[in-house]
């Protein structure tokens, strides 16, 4: 099956500081990625939509300047969450899709996530 | 807020028993899709269900989709400790993105 991963799967770091998480699609290609964040006990919240060799599409409500979405390659997306503070803590988490094999259901392929904790 | 509301929000039971978690939306669909997540964990794609499907089953879930109604539930039968999570349903309406329900805690005990 499709697998994506993240990297690193746990970050801590002090406030007002710059931290990147890589999504990475291992065997397939992903012509979308997704980030979401979702807080404890919560569900997640779609932060923005990510297509290769374009500009991402941000939620509204999410500061794209504040979440910088990178999506370089056809299996690498980076998210990094610029000048953070405890507020950015959360779990962070990505997801892929193949145009090709999800077609019209559009099946998301989702990493591990990230849990990011600003001291 | 599009966001789906499931219910419970949290679903205690014992090995063996069955467990029952429906599902709201708000909006017209392509397909629904259920999802679980175990703690601190990402998220397992369980089954996809499409618009014009009513019922799906896979091993031990059953999965039906009530258009009308704008509801789904996903049954687990004959429940495991392994079943314990967090459960999440999640909408398609087309436009590439999907919309996550609150979420339902499922706690299996032996």
């Amino acid at each position: 099956g499709a697998v994506v991963s993240q990297h690193p799967s746990w970050v801590i770091c002090k406030s007002g500081t710059s931290v990147k998480i890589e999504c990475r699609s291992l065997d397939f290609q992903a012509t979308t990625m997704f980030w979401y964040r979702q807080f404890p006990k919560q569900s997640l919240m779609l932060m923005a939509t990510s297509n290769e060799g374009s500009k991402a599409t941000y939620e509204q409500g999410v500061e794209k300047d504040k979440f910088l979405i990178n999506h370089a390659s056809l299996t690498l997306s980076t998210l990094t969450v610029t000048s953070a503070h405890p507020e950015d803590s959360s779990f962070y988490i990505c997801s892929a899709r193949d145009e090709w094999t999800s077609g019209f259901y559009n099946e998301q392929f989702f990493g591990p996530g990230t849990r990011l904790t600003v001291l | 807020s599009q966001q789906g509301e499931e219910d419970p929000q949290a679903l205690s039971i014992q090995e063996g028993e069955n467990a029952t978690m429906n599902c709201s939306y708000k909006t017209s669909i392509n397909n629904l899709q259920w999802y679980r997540q175990n703690s601190g964990r990402g998220l397992v794609h369980l089954i996809l269900i499409r618009s014009n499907e009513r019922e799906k089953h896979s091993g031990r879930l059953r999965v039906t989709l009530d258009t009308s109604k704008k509801s789904s539930s996903l049954l687990i039968t004959a429940s495991r400790a392994a079943d314990t999570a967090s459960y999440f349903c999640a909408t398609d309406t087309g436009f590439q993105k999907l919309v996550f329900g609150t979420g339902t805690r499922l706690l299996v005990s032996p």
